[in-house]
Formats: structure tokens, sequence, C-alpha cells
């Protein structure tokens, strides 16, 4: 079953703007990561966070993690169009078996 | 690197035939593949959890009978749709967990491009 909420489901922003999407989850977790997919294709890995960790960076793109409010954010600084996909936060718990959240599909026009 | 390829991208076929996807990590060995399924718009459900040379662990409510998935090596894995149906049209998505230097599993999981599947 899928225990990720992802918000906003949708974005539309300018270029040069920044991104911020929202993932909750509902049970304990071994690490958090998110994909982005473009449309009819498969994902791609962005980044991971474990569970020990608050903050990440890779780049433009920002991931946070509390544990305590089981939630986490991406942030994607200076958008660009090329970044324009849908982006899926998963959990893994004791395995290493993902569950998705339910995706924000993001549009960066020029 | 960490490359898994799906054949085919695309298929068409009539309701009552099966269709066979194959899933291969190209340049690392997958002792876990992973199959999942997704609907236009929405996330990715997990079907079942393959690994090499057992059988494949099927989450609650997909039909093994119906969803035949096979790993008869660390580099390959195939689902078998059978007796295709309408309801079947999908996006099929293959990960695979490489084994890691140090032989034990990795977190991430590399996706294939995905397969389109449409059942007339």
């Amino acid at each position: 079953s899928q225990q990720g909420e992802e918000d906003p489901q949708a974005l539309s922003i300018q270029e040069g703007e920044n991104a911020t999407m929202n993932c909750s989850y509902k049970t304990s977790i071994n690490n958090l990561q998110w994909y982005r997919q473009n449309s009819g294709r498969g994902l791609v890995h962005l980044i991971l966070i474990r569970s020990n960790e608050r903050e990440k960076h890779s780049g433009r793109l920002r991931v946070t993690l509390d544990t305590s409010k089981k939630s986490s954010s991406l942030l994607i600084t200076a958008s660009r169009a090329a970044d324009t996909a849908s982006y899926f936060c998963a959990t893994t718990g004791g395995g290493n078996k993902l569950t998705f959240g339910t995706g924000t599909q993001l549009k960066v026009e020029l | 690197g960490a490359v898994v390829s799906q054949h085919p991208s695309r298929v068409i076929c009539k309701s009552g035939t099966s269709v066979k996807i194959e899933c291969r990590s190209l340049d690392f060995q997958a002792t876990t593949m992973f199959w999942y399924r997704q609907f236009p718009k929405k996330s990715l459900m997990l079907m079942a959890t393959s690994n090499e040379g057992s059988k494949a662990t099927y989450e609650q409510g997909v039909e093994k009978d119906k969803f035949l998935i096979n790993h008869a090596s660390l580099t390959l894995s195939t689902l078998t749709v059978t007796s295709a149906h309408p309801e079947d049209s999908s996006f099929y998505i293959c990960s695979a967990s490489d084994t890691g230097l140090a032989g034990g599993f990795t977190d991430t999981q590399y996706f294939g491009p995905g397969t389109r599947l449409t059942v007339l």
C-alpha cells in the first residue's frame, strides 16, 4: 500500500524560481529517497537521506528530513525548464523494499 | 554505471495472449529485482520482489498466477502477464538493487525505462 503523501500534487513555477515539494509518511523508516520521472519514462534516483540525517545537499537539490513529524521536503533551487517532471519520495523500512509517495508534478515554464 | 534495461519498451497485444517483459541489469549484479505497475499520473505500486534463484514474493492483491516472475540469473528477471486483458494495460517498471562492493545490498534501486503494455 502507498504510505506516502506528497504535497502539492502539482506545482507550476517560472524558470529561475525555487520549487519545494513535501512528503509525509506513516511508519518508521531507515531512509527516504527522492526520484524524478519524466513523462513515460523510468525513475531517476536523485538523493537519499538516512533516518539519522536532517539535511542533505546535492547540486541544486536540498533535502530535509524530520523524523518526529514523519516528513521530508525537496527543494530545487534556480529551477530550469528541464526540471519539469514528476517527483516521488520513497521510503524503506527494514529491508530494501520501496514504498512510494503519490508524487508531485512539477512544471517549470520559461 | 548501474544501468537497467527493459525490453520491450512498448507492446500491444490482443486480449487473451501472454506477454513477457525482460529486465536486465547491464553493468552490475542484481540479487534482488522489483516489479512495479504505474497507472497514468499515479504513483508506482510494487507488485513483487524477485530474488535470484528463488520464488518471487508478491504483494497483497497481486495474482501470482497472472503475473509470472522468473529471476534466473543475477542480471535478468522476467515478468510474464498471462492471458492479458484490457485492465492489465499499464506501465510496468522494474528496478534492481546491486549487491554493493562489500557484497551486501545497497539502499539505492536503479530503475529501468519501463514497458508500456496495451491490451486490445
